[in-house]
């Protein structure tokens, strides 16, 4: 069973396009992460949110954590292709020493 | 500040030979996790130290997959004998554990192909 649920699998946009990615769970989290990941490299960290209807925005990367802190948007504007790669949300569940779990990912392309 | 790394980033092997990846994780940082990745997916846990004690391998193929973190710091990933179905990235990760953050720091992973 997928504790963390990602969609669309799969968004390939137009430059200048807005688009939305979402992370749904039925677990609650105590903090959740969204990573971006480019081919042949690790996944490198874009953010943290800990409280419930956090937005937090990033240049033109705004990301939402839901009031029950279940689920997670990552909204991006004016796409550009810097922004193509896999984006991967994590969950660190309430309980101490619980382990991350990450989500199957979003692969994103941006075409010029 | 130096990131995680990881060695070698490539490995190419022929099914039922050992192979062993080794990560070093930012300095202080006293977590470190072992991932596995296949293409397109997100990465799976394999196992995960806290300082020298693993703290969670119910993941771990136990049969042929071994760890260790001797000191606290450095980590190597053993399989042995490697099997067709291990071809995948492995990734490293390291993280200070605090508050109710659980960030993690990635190395640049090591691409295993079993042949």
């Amino acid at each position: 069973t997928q504790l963390l649920e990602q969609s669309p699998q799969f968004l390939s946009i137009q430059e200048g396009e807005n688009l939305t990615v979402y992370c749904n769970s039925s677990s609650v989290f105590s903090s959740l992460q969204w990573y971006r990941q480019e081919p042949g490299e690790g996944p490198v960290l874009l953010v943290t949110v800990v409280t419930g209807g956090e937005v937090k925005k990033l240049k033109r990367l705004t990301f939402q954590f839901g009031d029950a802190r279940k689920d997670s948007s990552l909204h991006i504007t004016a796409a550009q292709p810097g922004d193509t790669g896999l984006y991967l949300c994590a969950g660190a569940k309430e309980t101490s020493y619980d382990k991350v779990i990450f989500g199957p990912g979003t692969s994103l392309s941006v075409i010029p | 500040e130096a990131g995680v790394v990881q060695s070698p980033r490539y490995k190419i092997i022929e099914k039922k030979q050992p192979v062993a990846f080794w990560c070093n994780p930012i300095s202080g940082h006293n977590t470190l996790y072992w991932y596995r990745q296949n293409l397109g997916q997100g990465p799976e846990l394999l196992i995960r130290y806290e300082n020298e004690e693993a703290v969670d391998d119910s993941q771990l193929p136990k049969d042929r997959f071994s760890a260790e973190r001797l000191k606290g710091v450095d980590s190597t990933l053993k399989i042995q004998p490697a099997e067709l179905g291990d071809s995948a990235v492995y990734l490293c990760a390291s993280s200070l554990v605090g508050g109710s953050s659980y960030e993690q720091y990635f190395g640049p992973g090591t691409r295993l192909t079993v042949t």
